[in-house]
């Protein structure tokens, strides 16, 4: 599995913008980024996901390079009940015959939010 | 709620024993994945059952052992209980087996304390 570095902890302010930072030079043209958020005392909870152009949800932006060897989780407001870790992942693409497409989760970035 | 259903929350148990964790996903997920989270190792992914077939399998050790059965509900049994195991487990579902672009969800986890 493709490897991907997020900086251990940030910290934000309430209602302002945060950039998350994922580096994924090794990724393959086929793998999908996806980003999930675990907030204190949950399981894993999914964000976002692209792979080639930029995405919006009504939790998150994502941003893919051009090259794809990087991205941005963009939280565009950022809440206290947005503190958690967040994982960049890549998922391999989908294989005919149904072969796995597990989570492999990294460290995180610890993502801390003051009022 | 993910839809991600697992028993039980909390469990405390000795040394040597056995423990048996359940988990019913979501309706209609296919896939069920197990995860163990301890402090010093991060989230690990232990196996993936599909249909009640084995699709996948990580750092799960011998003394532990899954099983998907034919109504989709899942159990990961761990044995020989050691002080290392105990961990926060997490079972997680979704739809299909492969698929980079589907959604994994993930139940509020079994704490397993050994002591």
């Amino acid at each position: 599995d493709a490897k991907t570095t997020q900086p251990n902890s940030m910290e934000s302010n309430e209602e302002e913008p945060v950039h998350l930072p994922c580096n994924h030079s090794t990724i393959s043209g086929t793998d999908y980024i996806h980003w999930y958020r675990q907030l204190p005392s949950q399981g894993p909870e999914y964000v976002i996901h692209g792979l080639t152009s930029n995405v919006n949800n009504r939790m998150a932006s994502l941003a893919i390079a051009e090259d794809r060897k990087s991205s941005t989780l963009i939280l565009h407001r950022a809440t206290l009940r947005d503190a958690a870790v967040y994982y960049c992942i890549l998922r391999a693409a989908e294989h005919y015959g149904g072969a796995t497409n597990k989570l492999i989760f990294g460290t995180g970035t610890l993502l801390a939010v003051q009022p | 709620d993910s839809g991600v259903t697992q028993t039980p929350k909390h469990l405390i148990t000795a040394t040597g024993q056995r423990v048996t964790l359940r988990c019913s996903p979501r309706s209609g997920d296919l896939s069920v994945y197990w995860y163990q989270q301890s402090l010093d190792q991060g989230l690990q992914f232990l196996i993936q059952y599909y249909n009640g077939e084995e699709r996948a399998k990580g750092n799960i050790l011998e003394r532990f052992s899954a099983q998907q059965f034919p109504d989709l509900h899942s159990e990961l049994n761990l044995s020989s209980l050691e002080l290392g195991d105990s961990a926060l487990y997490f079972c997680a579902s979704s739809e299909k087996a492969a698929g980079s672009g589907n959604t994994i969800y993930f139940g509020e986890g079994s704490w397993l304390t050994v002591v």
